[in-house]
């Protein structure tokens, strides 16, 4: 079974220049998640889909990233302009469902902002 | 106080012993609890999920305490490949977002 796939694995910018990540997930995984670690920290949850529909996106800097599910299946996300702080890997994962499922995660982006 | 507090370690152990992490939770609604296993550079994979009444697999063992809000794990006789970081995840219904604690790294030795 193919996993989560993710792409750029880096990408180095600098601050206010523009960036997206893409991601592909599990065959078959309705719900799918963008999540931003900083180094040291556990993941956050900027965006959860279900299917092409928006579950969660509380937590995402509305102002300057935005992120589209066209046709429920692949997924991209966009940082317009980017700050030093947004240095981070972005991780994606896909579930089956969202409720009591674990999450299988991509190999993430590792986005240095110089 | 944070979401999902995890002992931030790290932890320095010799092969053969046991360790054990526990985590915090802040919102009594949560449903669904899981350890996560990252290593370093690498993404996070699930280790295993936490049910009531307590599950094992292995040499790992999973306990929930919802009276408390805590969760932990117990690790026996650690290995040297069981160097990583052990990230608590807690999840709710209804819409509540999954959350990861900041993580708790173990570094066993030979």
């Amino acid at each position: 079974e193919a996993g989560v796939a993710q792409s750029p694995r880096y990408k180095i910018i600098e601050k206010r220049q523009s960036v997206a990540f893409w991601c592909n997930p599990i065959s078959g995984h309705a719900t799918l998640y963008w999540y931003q670690q900083i180094l040291g920290q556990g993941p956050k949850l900027l965006i959860q889909f279900q299917n092409n529909g928006v579950v969660d996106d509380s937590q995402l800097p509305k102002d300057r990233f935005s992120a589209e599910r066209l046709k429920g299946v692949d997924s991209t996300l966009k940082i317009q302009p980017a700050k030093l702080e947004d240095s981070a890997v972005y991780l994606c994962a896909s579930s089956f469902r969202s409720t009591n499922e674990k999450l299988f995660f991509g190999s993430g982006t590792q986005l240095s902002v110089l | 106080r944070k979401e999902v507090e995890q002992d931030p370690g790290p932890f320095n152990v010799p092969e053969g012993a046991t360790v054990a992490f526990n985590c915090t939770y802040s919102n009594s609604a949560s449903q669904s609890f899981f350890w996560y296993r990252q290593d370093c550079r690498k993404e996070p994979k699930l280790l295993m999920s936490v049910y009531s009444s307590g599950n094992e697999d292995g040499r790992f063992t999973a306990q929930l305490n919802r009276a408390s809000q805590y969760i932990s794990l117990l690790i026996r006789d650690s290995k040297l490949s069981d160097s990583a970081t052990y990230l608590c995840v807690v999840k709710g219904t209804g819409g509540f977002k999954t959350i990861f604690g900041a993580g708790t790294r173990l570094f066993v030795k030979a």
